[in-house]
């Protein structure tokens, strides 16, 4: 059975600062890989989707990296902002239609 | 073009009581997925359809029903409700195999 873990599970950063969030799998078979953001009380937004052929995805100051021989994932954010804190969600889909989801990290971003 | 849409928002069931959760998606997305999210706890799989008239078993679809009759909905059964079942409830979709989910709002329930 797949299971994903987030490191650290809440971290908090000054404003301006690049930061690394970390999800590992135990299964690398492996069809996608996402990253979510959620707001509390709020539903997931999506924010990149990495195929598992794929080994990053980038969209503005969010860039996804996927090493699946090893099992893991992380996301980096450039140039953190106070909108930017939420919690981060990972979630890998098996070569089926199951996803699975990690716990993920509270970040809070300090102005 | 509302997305997901999931009615109620906030619900409190009695033990034993029944009841569904609505799900809509007016992206005419094939898959559809419902997860529940445990306080401090990533989500976890409970039912999940790849198009109308399929359904099929998540992680955890233990006292849960559902069905699948159009694309646009897809409805979640409660029979019985417990106090385990407490959680908050989401209902995604999407359109294909290598597309993202959409997720709707959550509907908060609370089983006394």
């Amino acid at each position: 059975k797949q299971e994903v873990t987030q490191i650290p599970a809440a971290l908090s950063v000054p404003e301006g600062e690049n930061l690394v969030l970390n999800c590992s799998f135990t299964d690398s078979a492996i069809y996608n890989l996402q990253w979510f953001r959620q707001d509390p009380g709020k539903g997931l937004t999506s924010l990149l989707l990495i195929q598992s052929s794929q080994r990053e995805q980038t969209s503005g100051r969010l860039n996804a990296s996927l090493d699946k021989s090893s099992g893991r994932s992380t996301l980096y954010i450039a140039a953190s902002q106070p909108g930017d804190s939420a919690t981060y969600l990972c979630a890998v889909r098996d070569t089926g239609n199951q996803f699975y989801f990690g716990t993920g990290t509270s970040l809070t971003v300090i102005p | 073009n509302a997305g997901v849409t999931q009615t109620p928002k906030f619900r409190i069931l009695k033990i034993g009581q029944s009841m569904t959760l609505q799900c809509t998606q007016d992206m005419n997305h094939n898959y559809m997925y419902w997860y529940r999210q445990d306080p401090g706890m990533g989500l976890k799989l409970i039912y999940y359809s790849v198009g109308a008239g399929i359904t099929d078993k998540g992680e955890v679809p233990n006292g849960y029903n559902v069905s699948r009759s159009t694309t646009e909905d897809f409805p979640l059964r409660l029979e019985l409700a417990a106090p385990s079942q407490t959680s908050v409830y989401f209902c995604a979709s999407r359109r294909g195999p290598q597309e993202t989910q959409y997720f709707g709002p959550g509907t908060r329930l609370l089983v006394l």
